[in-house]
């Protein structure tokens, strides 16, 4: 069946570093790919999403890349703050399945001050 | 002025009791989700409807019944609880053919 697969499962990075999540899919028709940020006690935030016809969106301090080729993508987070510390979900859209995504396991980020 | 609301957002009940989540958007989305949430944080689709209308309908016991009264709501129920449905239960919502999801708070439902 189709599955996402993200990494790592957790990271910690001093304040300021760069944090880098990266996911790979199964769907060759997958066209859809966002990024959620949860933090403690409430519900996946959308951050960031990418359509299969762009290679690379920022905005701000995130941006996402796509590779559609080898089927995988990343998130990208620099100058990382304190508040940046959350558990991140990427996700993929399943073919013409109505909106249905499959989500990554799951990043825990901590940032240390 | 919440987007997507849920209630309540804790539900402690006893095996074999029957519940009731309640999800509702302002946003004039036209489909609406469920999601569980387990322990392990793993995020898995459940219910989707469009306009009402069921479209997604992912392997979940038959104890699990979704309705939507109208687009803006969607309920879930579920008969005769048992202990592995203690999770967080998410609903979302999205615009129609449009693919961007947006999130309730969550319910944490504790089966005892």
């Amino acid at each position: 069946g189709e599955n996402v697969e993200q990494h790592p499962s957790t990271l910690s990075v001093q304040e300021g570093d760069s944090a880098v999540i990266k996911c790979t899919y199964s769907d060759s028709a997958s066209n859809y790919f966002p990024w959620y940020k949860q933090e403690l006690g409430k519900g996946p935030q959308l951050i960031i999403d990418i359509r299969s016809n762009v290679g690379e969106k920022k905005d701000q301090r995130i941006a996402v890349t796509l590779n559609k080729t080898a089927k995988h993508f990343s998130l990208h987070i620099t100058e990382t703050q304190p508040e940046d510390s959350a558990v991140y979900f990427c996700a993929a859209s399943i073919g013409n399945q109505g909106g249905k995504l499959i989500f990554g396991q799951g990043t825990e980020l901590s940032v240390k001050p | 002025d919440t987007a997507v609301s849920q209630t309540p957002k804790y539900l402690v009940t006893q095996m074999g009791n029957d519940k009731s989540i309640k999800c509702e958007q302002n946003l004039g989305h036209d489909t609406m989700y469920w999601y569980k949430q387990d322990s392990k944080k793993f995020l898995k689709i459940m219910f989707s409807y469009n306009n009402k209308e069921l479209i997604i309908n992912e392997t979940v016991p038959n104890r699990f019944s979704p309705k939507s009264p109208d687009k803006a709501h969607l309920n879930l129920h579920i008969n005769s609880l048992e202990l592995g449905d203690s999770a967080v239960y998410f609903c979302a919502s999205s615009p129609a053919g449009i693919d961007e999801q947006y999130f309730g708070p969550g319910t944490r439902l504790t089966v005892t």
